[in-house]
């Protein structure tokens, strides 16, 4: 069946940076992309990116650009998010979910909370 | 504010209907792409209950259903059950953002 097991809490300080995992099982790895989806606490859902694991290809939100980064590791099934220059708005729950092209998610991991505080 | 517009909340009492809008603009719904919706309860991950407008993944009862119509969708709940509490998302894409994924901003449905 397939899973997304997505790493653990993170808290992290103003400035700096968070990369979150997302690792894959039960599919062929390269033939589905990511997205990854936020949410602030008590608010709704933020497209954050998409990556394609065949390629490599993303596609950022234009918010968040020059500070996210998307991959994939194809020897690892594992895909990472990595947000720089962390601010307080974003604290979120960060979920990975696999796109099978049309922005259909059918897969999603359990979320990972990253918390910004000084 | 989203670039899709949900109504904040609805409510209805069990075993009625209730619906919830999802209007965008000819750059998204209205350019002809396709809406999904996502039932989010407490503290979990979304879950996938409609795609592609209309359509229904194994395991999700019929009592939902999507329909999209110009430059708006709407999921309805038919026979209205307690486990049904939950935020509703609604998805799609938009040109205007460079194909960019949108939501909307989320209903909070209550069973009275």
């Amino acid at each position: 069946q397939v899973q997304l097991v997505q790493s653990g809490t993170e808290v992290k300080k103003p400035g700096a940076s968070v990369k979150v995992s997302c690792k894959a099982s039960g599919y062929r790895f390269t033939n589905y992309g990511f997205s990854w989806v936020r949410q602030a606490p008590g608010q709704g859902l933020e497209w954050m990116g998409t990556i394609s694991a065949y390629t490599g290809n993303t596609n950022y939100a234009q918010k968040l650009q020059g500070r996210v980064t998307m991959t994939t590791d194809t020897s690892t099934n594992t895909a990472y998010m990595e947000l720089r220059s962390l601010r307080s708005d974003d604290t979120a729950v960060y979920y990975c979910a696999r796109d099978n092209g049309s922005g259909t998610y059918y897969y999603w991991g359990q979320g990972t909370l990253v918390t910004v505080s000084s | 504010q989203s670039v899709l517009t949900q109504p904040p909340s609805v409510s209805g009492a069990p075993g009625q209907r209730v619906t919830i809008s999802c209007t965008g603009s000819s750059s998204n719904i209205g350019a002809g792409y396709d809406v999904h919706w996502y039932q989010q309860l407490p503290g979990t991950a979304p879950k996938l209950l409609i795609y592609g407008n209309t359509n229904r993944p194994s395991g999700v009862p019929d009592r939902f259903s999507g329909s999209k119509s110009g430059t708006s969708a709407s999921l309805a709940i038919t026979g209205l059950q307690a486990e049904d509490e939950a935020d509703y998302y609604c998805q799609s894409y938009d040109s205007s953002l460079s194909g960019h994924v949108v939501f909307g901003g989320g209903t909070k449905v209550t069973v009275l």
